[in-house]
């Protein structure tokens, strides 16, 4: 099994909603990410997670929420979110060692599409 | 700093002629390289990668690359384009522990 399963693959919310994207791999990797994608653009990182601690944060608005609840599974909570921030949102895991350097290339899932009206 | 360079941002070409996407790259470190392809409304698949093995490096679906350290460069390159290689293809660079430096991307257009 080497996916990383992102669940919904569309979304489409109000500025004043709140919801939440979410992303599964069972491949045992210790690493997670989130990327957004602006179409015609290469992904932006947004959040890394190793072994289920925040690693990094890219600055990112707190409007955009990040949760690692075990080491298979990422959440991205969004609330009051801007139509700017309408794009494709990648999940990814890889292996990582102990020391927090990288161990192998990132398999991404296949994306949520987030539309914010 | 490093940096990533994919010289066209579109390329098209007839099936079954060759395909060539040029990235050249800029490291302070030895690098550890890779291509990932992406179709339309897709993640990321990655086609191959190079991390300071062989120089030349074959992935999947017939494409394979070239490390040049004196060139900088990290082509790809498939012998004969087929109609389901029309996607989006991304040159990325490994820098630090978890961060990837992407290309701007090069589209691949197959004329039938």
């Amino acid at each position: 099994d080497t996916e990383v399963t992102q669940t919904p693959k569309h979304l489409v919310m109000g500025m004043t909603n709140k919801k939440s994207l979410k992303c599964e791999q069972h491949m045992g990797h210790r690493a997670m990410y989130w990327y957004k994608q602006k179409a015609k653009k290469p992904p932006e990182l947004m959040f890394v997670y190793s072994y289920e601690k925040l690693s990094i944060n890219e600055s990112v608005p707190s409007r955009f929420s990040p949760e690692c609840p075990n080491s298979s599974l990422l959440n991205l909570h969004l609330h009051a979110l801007q139509p700017e921030d309408s794009a494709l949102y990648l999940c990814a895991s890889s292996q990582v060692r102990a020391s927090g350097r990288w161990a192998g290339e990132l398999f991404f899932g296949e994306g949520s599409r987030l539309t914010v009206l | 700093a490093q940096s990533v360079t994919q010289l066209d941002s579109h390329v098209s070409v007839s099936e079954g002629t060759p395909v060539l996407l040029r990235c050249n790259y800029s490291s302070s470190y030895s690098p550890s390289l890779f291509w990932y392809v992406q179709h339309p409304n897709k993640g990321l698949q990655l086609l191959l990668k190079y991390t300071s093995a062989a120089t030349l490096v074959k992935g999947i679906n017939g494409f394979e690359a070239e490390f040049k350290k004196s060139e900088t460069s990290f082509h790809l390159t498939k012998p004969s384009a087929h109609m389901s290689d029309a996607a989006e293809y991304f040159c990325v660079l490994i820098q630090g522990a978890q961060k990837l430096v992407f290309g701007q991307g090069t589209r691949l257009t197959i004329n039938p």
